[in-house]
């Protein structure tokens, strides 16, 4: 069965400073991994994904992800954040995507607090 | 495109009492997900649909709870006698099959009391 861990569970960084959170994954083949952002009370919404090809992927709000296979990480980096990135961002991994079940099984999450 | 949208968005119940939530996805999408995230923890995967067949349920989808998509568009789940342990968010995520990209609607927070 595949996991996900997030060993850091709250990360307090300064507005402008660059962020990077960490994520490992355990599965058996290859893994379909996402990044999702939750701000307090709402639903989650996709940053970005990564299913082959570069190992480096873009997503949404200047966000950027790193798939190391030697490693099991995905882990999500930004250059400078805003105050606006304070929220609950989680790492998910999908079993396979295009048939049988895409289930997302997620970490726990890392709460990300900016500080002015 | 309106995106994933749930209702209600908050529920107070009593414990015993049933509840119903309804989830309404995105159009076209032919894949609906039921989550549960507790406080401080990230989304458990409860059941799925693809069309109006329910294909896999988790083992933590007891007895007392059932979802339905009839008609393969929106769909319910039911808490029957509530417990105090189903207190949590329930989130709803469509999709279309092969793509891969799950969109969450905004989740509705059950509290039982």
């Amino acid at each position: 069965a595949q996991s996900v861990t997030q060993p850091d569970i709250h990360i307090t960084v300064s507005e402008g400073a660059s962020l990077e959170l960490r994520c490992n994954y355990s599965y058996g083949a290859t893994p379909y991994l996402f990044w999702y952002v939750q701000s307090p009370g709402q639903g989650l919404q996709l940053l970005l994904k990564y299913f082959s090809g570069d190992t480096l992927v873009q997503g949404i709000k200047g966000f950027e992800a790193e798939f190391k296979r030697s490693q099991s990480s995905f882990n999500l980096r930004k250059p400078s954040v805003h105050w606006s990135d304070a929220a609950e961002y989680f790492c998910a991994v999908a079993p396979g995507v295009g048939f049988g079940n895409e289930k997302l099984t997620f970490g726990t999450g890392t709460r990300l607090t900016i500080i002015p | 495109d309106t995106g994933v949208s749930q209702n209600p968005r908050h529920k107070i119940t009593k414990r015993g009492q049933n509840v119903t939530f309804r989830c309404d996805p995105i159009s076209e999408h032919n894949r609906l997900y039921w989550y549960r995230q507790t406080l401080g923890q990230g989304p458990e995967f409860l059941t799925y649909f693809q069309n109006e067949a329910q294909l896999e349920k988790s083992r933590l989808l007891s007895d007392r709870f059932s979802a339905e998509r009839p008609k393969g568009s929106f769909s319910t789940l039911e808490i029957q006698r509530t417990e105090q342990g189903d207190s949590a968010m329930y989130l709803c995520a469509s999709s279309f099959l092969g793509e891969g990209t799950q969109y969450f609607g905004p989740g509705t927070r059950l509290l039982v009391l």
